[in-house]
């Protein structure tokens, strides 16, 4: 039971390079998430999308870019990487509605140079 | 501005004992809650939630408290175990749409159990 998979695990970048994250989800579940956790500042929505097709900013999307591909597939990317997007990256899955527990991959961490 | 605080970084706590978290919110549109568990190197784990209609919720050796009032729930376990030992997340949504919600976290607070 794989669950939510996120790849890759680790991935260092020089500054202004590109990077694809990829995230899927085996659930069945129609609302997907991508966060970041920092230290001290818990895990923050960069974007949402409710359901396959739809896309929908969160707290922190300066700098990302996001693609709900099929039901199953939701991919973050960085277009020009910033050393402030040195982080730990969560996706999360959901069934769709309201008070849904969202289950989590377990994290893509990124360091930018 | 974090509208979702959990004021204690960390918690020590010995086996057996109970282990009390407390979180703090700021935003009186809040409805829901729950307590997210994360173990190194994985991805956080629903642990328990709560709706604002209700003031307690109870799941084994789990229970959260909601204050309303003073905006403040707490998260109890009891007794803890070694296996208790993560860091645990305080999350809340105001549910502004009926088609997904979106979740504020807390910075989290780790617990040590000791034997």
């Amino acid at each position: 039971n794989a669950g939510v998979t996120q790849t890759p695990k680790f991935q260092v970048l020089k500054t202004g390079q590109s990077m694809t994250l990829q995230c899927a989800q085996d659930m069945n579940h129609n609302s997907m998430y991508w966060y970041r956790q920092d230290p001290g500042m818990g895990l923050r929505l960069i974007y949402y999308s409710a359901s396959e097709g739809t896309t929908d900013k969160g707290e922190v999307p300066n700098g990302y870019n996001v693609s709900r591909l099929n039901k199953r597939e939701f991919s973050l990317r960085l277009e020009s990487a910033a050393p402030s997007q040195t982080s730990v990256y969560f996706c999360a899955s959901s069934k769709q509605g309201r008070n849904q527990p969202q289950h989590f991959g377990d994290g893509t961490r990124l360091s930018i140079l | 501005d974090q509208q979702v605080k959990q004021n204690s970084p960390s918690l020590s706590v010995q086996e057996g004992r109970i282990s009390i978290l407390n979180c703090d919110y700021t935003n009186s549109m809040f409805d829901y809650f729950l307590w997210y568990k994360k173990y190194p190197a994985e991805g956080p784990t629903f642990l328990i939630s709560i709706s604002s209609i209700k003031d307690k919720n109870e799941d084994g050796r789990f229970t959260v408290f909601l204050n309303k009032s003073a905006k403040h729930l707490s998260l109890h376990i009891v007794p803890s175990q070694p296996g208790d030992s993560a860091v645990y997340f305080c999350a809340a949504s105001a549910g502004a749409s009926s088609n997904d919600y979106k979740l504020s976290f807390g910075a989290g607070t780790t617990v040590t159990v000791r034997a």
